[in-house]
């Protein structure tokens, strides 16, 4: 299985710049994913990296790097809406298609 | 926009109640998933199915059921319910020709035991 780890909580302030952390360990590798979660809402898809690299859509910027079951999430420009949970979720090569494992989130509060 | 509901979003019910969480999809997804999640908790996987009639338990154990008779359907039922089940109930979904496999999650059914 995988082991997800990522801060409880981070604060920064409108306009900053935010990044998220996630370490993972897993039997295999198959997928990282980013999701955004507001209080009492569904997660919804921010997103993917399965290559080491960068991601870029939009503010919000993946990166990956596989040798060292490292990804952080890089948000730009914050706003007041971008305060939520951030969860990061990895799939991994043993399990069929679609199954993730969820790391408990990061809370970011951005503060005016 | 995904399209995926799931009904109801808020119960409250008394210990022993039998209770059927509902999840539907119109996007033709042939994977289903339901995962729980208590607050500022990590999501859990309970179920999970990959087609029509069929259905495996997720990682974490869990004394609901499931079925999938059709696909863009995948109830989930408590026999009894006790208070230890109260938490968020989220059901998702994802299509094999998807190059990502994202999941798109419903809203969520919010149960409280009492």
């Amino acid at each position: 299985g995988q082991n997800i780890d990522q801060p409880t909580e981070m604060t920064a302030t409108e306009g900053a710049i935010v990044q998220i952390n996630c370490t993972y360990q897993t039997s295999g590798f198959n997928g990282l994913f980013w999701y955004q979660q507001h209080a009492g809402e569904a997660p919804t898809f921010l997103s993917y990296n399965v290559l080491d690299g960068l991601e870029e859509k939009g503010r919000f910027s993946s990166f990956l790097s596989r040798s060292k079951g490292y990804s952080y999430l890089l948000l730009k420009e914050l706003q007041m809406k971008d305060s939520a949970s951030y969860l990061c979720a990895v799939r991994d090569n043993k399990n069929s298609w679609g199954k993730l494992q969820f790391g408990a989130g990061t809370q970011v509060v951005v503060t005016p | 926009e995904a399209d995926i509901y799931q009904t109801p979003r808020y119960l409250v019910i008394g210990t022993g109640k039998k209770i059927t969480l509902e999840c539907s999809q119109t996007m033709g997804h042939d994977k289903m998933y339901w995962y729980q999640q208590d607050p500022g908790m990590e999501l859990h996987l309970i179920h999970y199915s990959y087609g029509v009639n069929s259905t495996e338990k997720g990682d974490l154990s869990s004394e609901s059921t499931v079925s999938r008779i059709r696909t863009e359907h995948f109830p989930l039922t408590l026999e009894s319910a006790r208070p230890s089940h109260t938490s968020q109930y989220l059901c998702a979904s994802s299509g094999a020709w998807m190059n990502t496999g994202e999941l798109f999650f419903g809203e969520g059914s919010r149960l409280t035991v009492l």
